[in-house]
């Protein structure tokens, strides 16, 4: 079975700090993604990154896939409390289907006005 | 648009019984798929389907079985409910091919007794 750490679980901070949330794995990834999922309901895709060293910003959110495609990493910049929820990444690996995804353990984000 | 559409939203079952999950997308996706969602762990792939008449296990596929008979519909069933069963179930659907967007459903809450 093919291993996706996150890191950290869980984030307590205050509105306007800076976090960095990680995602590693030993495996090559063909594609990883983000989502963000709030409490009842399903994920929702944040961002898919495909290409090693990609760097993609969505707003206050950069998106970082490394050189060798093994990791990524989800920075928010001046956090709100409208960013808490759950961050998930989760990855295609190389020579899997397209679209069997393995997810991360999830972070979960709080941010305190 | 209805997206995906899970039923029912909550469910308690007893040690045994059986039950289906039922899951529709009218979005004329090709690839769907069964999550389960434990704290901790992320999401966990089930089973998934790449086309009507077409399925194949993912990560934790025992005591589940599921079938793709048209291409909304792909239900979920349980055929002897155990407490280990106790979770959030989610079902998602996308286009077949690299770093699709997922779409999920909203989740059934299920709890074995």
């Amino acid at each position: 079975t093919q291993l996706l750490e996150q890191s950290p679980q869980f984030l307590s901070i205050q509105e306007g700090e800076n976090l960095t949330v990680y995602c590693n794995s030993s495996s090559v990834f063909s594609s990883l993604q983000w989502y963000r999922q709030e409490p009842g309901e399903g994920p929702v895709l944040l961002v898919t990154v495909v290409t090693g060293g990609e760097v993609k910003k969505l707003k206050r959110l950069t998106f970082q896939f490394g050189d060798a495609r093994k990791d990524s990493s989800l920075h928010i910049t001046a956090a709100q409390p409208g960013d808490t929820g759950l961050y998930l990444c989760a990855g295609e690996y190389d020579g899997t289907s397209y679209g069997k995804l393995t997810f991360g353990q999830g972070t979960i984000l709080t941010v305190h006005p | 648009n209805a997206g995906v559409t899970q039923t029912p939203k909550f469910q308690v079952l007893k040690t045994g019984q059986s039950m289906t999950l039922q899951c529709a997308q009218d979005m004329n996706h090709e690839y769907m798929s069964w999550y389960r969602q434990d704290p901790g762990m992320g999401l966990r792939l089930i089973h998934y389907s790449v086309g009507a008449g077409i399925t194949d296990q993912g990560e934790v596929p025992n005591g589940y079985n599921v079938s793709r008979s048209t291409t909304e519909d792909f239900p979920l069933r349980l055929l002897s409910a155990a407490p280990s069963q106790t979770s959030v179930y989610f079902c998602a659907s996308s286009y077949t091919g690299p770093g699709y967007e997922q779409y999920f459903g909203p989740g059934t809450r299920l709890t074995v007794t």
